[in-house]
């Protein structure tokens, strides 16, 4: 049972336009989100969070929304430059641990 | 300066052997995790330790056994190792358990498989 989902595998999208990732969860009492960026060959990286007492944390080109009454956020990445290439995973804290989604992997292209 | 390192980054061996990842954070955290990540790319905690505490389980065959000699270090050890335990476990940590403002530093994988 897949609490966090990332429904779409893979997003492409040319350079200096906007990404947008969305992910959806199932437990209304998840409370903390975060975004995580990952290369082959290398581990997750923390990318940005939001506490679900706001719809919206901002951070130099990424963005990320919150609709809790959807149970629904959202990554965006504007202006997208090649080097966001990569997979990205949404997560949600659950009592002491994080669950991950299955990650959306974005290819930007010049 | 690697904050979260695990040993070896490749590991390929036959069924039914015993191997061991070994993970070692220079972080100062307090928590470390083993996350599983399998052929569909989906990311499963399997165990957590806080100050060398077992805090997680998730369900995990117990032919796989952590071990955490102290709070830097958290070791996996695998027994009879079986064709579905394939996959690139991922060594974390964080400075306390998840929660509000807390996030996870991940080592860069080890790529297991079985033959």
């Amino acid at each position: 049972d897949q609490q966090v989902k990332q429904n779409s595998p893979s997003l492409s999208v040319q350079e200096g336009r906007i990404s947008i990732l969305n992910c959806d969860y199932t437990n209304s009492m998840f409370d903390y989100f975060l975004w995580y960026k990952k290369y082959p060959a290398e581990g997750p990286t923390f990318l940005i969070s939001i506490s679900s007492i706001k719809d919206k944390n901002e951070d130099g080109r990424f963005t990320v929304f919150l609709n809790k009454s959807a149970k629904h956020l959202s990554l965006h990445i504007v202006p997208s430059q090649p080097g966001d290439s990569a997979v990205y995973f949404c997560a949600a804290v659950n009592t002491d641990k994080l669950i991950f989604g299955t990650g959306t992997r974005l290819q930007v292209f010049p | 300066d690697t904050a979260v390192s695990q040993t070896p980054k490749y590991l390929v061996t036959q069924m039914g052997n015993d191997k061991s990842i070994k993970c070692e954070q220079n972080l100062g955290h307090d928590t470390m995790y083993w996350y599983k990540q399998d052929s569909k790319k989906f990311l499963k905690i399997m165990f957590s330790y806080n100050n060398k505490e077992l805090i997680i389980n998730e369900t995990v065959p117990n032919r796989f056994s952590p071990k955490s000699p102290d709070k830097a270090h958290l070791n996996l050890h695998i027994n009879s190792l079986e064709l579905g335990d394939s996959a690139v476990y991922f060594c974390a940590s964080s400075p306390m358990i998840p929660g509000q403002g807390t996030s996870l530093h991940f080592g860069n994988g080890t790529r297991l498989t079985v033959t």
